[in-house]
């Protein structure tokens, strides 16, 4: 257990509906980071947060948008869904947000667009 | 072109065997180097940290980083059956917030 909690683990929902996927960084980090993992794409960078406020942003579509939380936890909402949006969503955090912080990542959330 | 490109195999060695993997990258401002194993699409866990250019070596397993050359490498030593996973390389900037930047990732099969 890496400490970093996601939920739910696995997801199947139909075209134009929208998801929640939800993170619970480890004890202590206040940076979350949110990943979409497909098997052309590998593992791309959406966004990332710190302490509540958004601090990076990657190649995240329009449709999906995210925040973290007073508590730090954090959501990722997917909606208006399409085939292509099935993949692997993972989250990670950090301590801090700097370039030498280590990533711990979850276990993943599966999202299967129907 | 990706920032960061890396061979996704497959990989198929037999167990025993020196394993080398590679990544590339074209952003000269990266200045911290991962290595990533991910098992059967779970989460990825950390192998290797480097800062820098250098080595660094932990057991069955040692990382290198040419910066000059903007190329990192990861042997493994005594491959084990174990071993078999797909194994990402990462970077990251220090004016870039800690995102991680991944190569595609190799995957990795050691046969008994």
């Amino acid at each position: 257990d890496s400490g970093v909690t996601q939920t739910p683990k696995h997801l199947i929902t139909a075209t134009g509906q929208r998801v929640t996927l939800r993170c619970s960084p480890r004890s202590g980090d206040l940076s979350v980071y949110w990943y979409q993992q497909s098997l052309d794409q590998g593992l791309q960078f959406l966004i990332q947060y710190y302490n509540g406020e958004e601090r990076a942003k990657g190649n995240i579509l329009e449709r999906f948008s995210a925040q973290q939380f007073p508590d730090l936890h954090s959501e990722l909402n997917l909606s208006s869904l399409e085939l292509g949006d099935s993949a692997l969503y993972f989250c990670a955090s950090s301590v801090a947000s700097s370039g030498a912080n280590v990533l711990t990542f979850g276990a993943g959330s599966r999202l299967t667009v129907l | 072109q990706k920032e960061v490109e890396q061979d996704p195999g497959p990989l198929s060695v037999p167990e025993g065997a020196i394993v080398s993997l590679n990544c590339t990258y074209s952003n000269s401002a990266f200045q911290y180097f991962m290595w990533y194993r991910q098992y059967s699409r779970k989460g990825p866990e950390l192998l290797m940290y480097t800062y820098s250019s250098g080595n660094k070596e932990d057991g069955r397993f040692t990382a290198q980083v040419d910066k000059s050359s903007k190329y990192i490498s990861l042997f493994i030593r005594d491959s084990q059956p174990s071993d078999s996973a797909t194994y990402l390389c990462a970077m990251s900037a220090s004016n870039q917030g800690g995102k991680l930047i991944f190569g595609q990732g190799t995957e990795l099969s050691v046969k008994p």
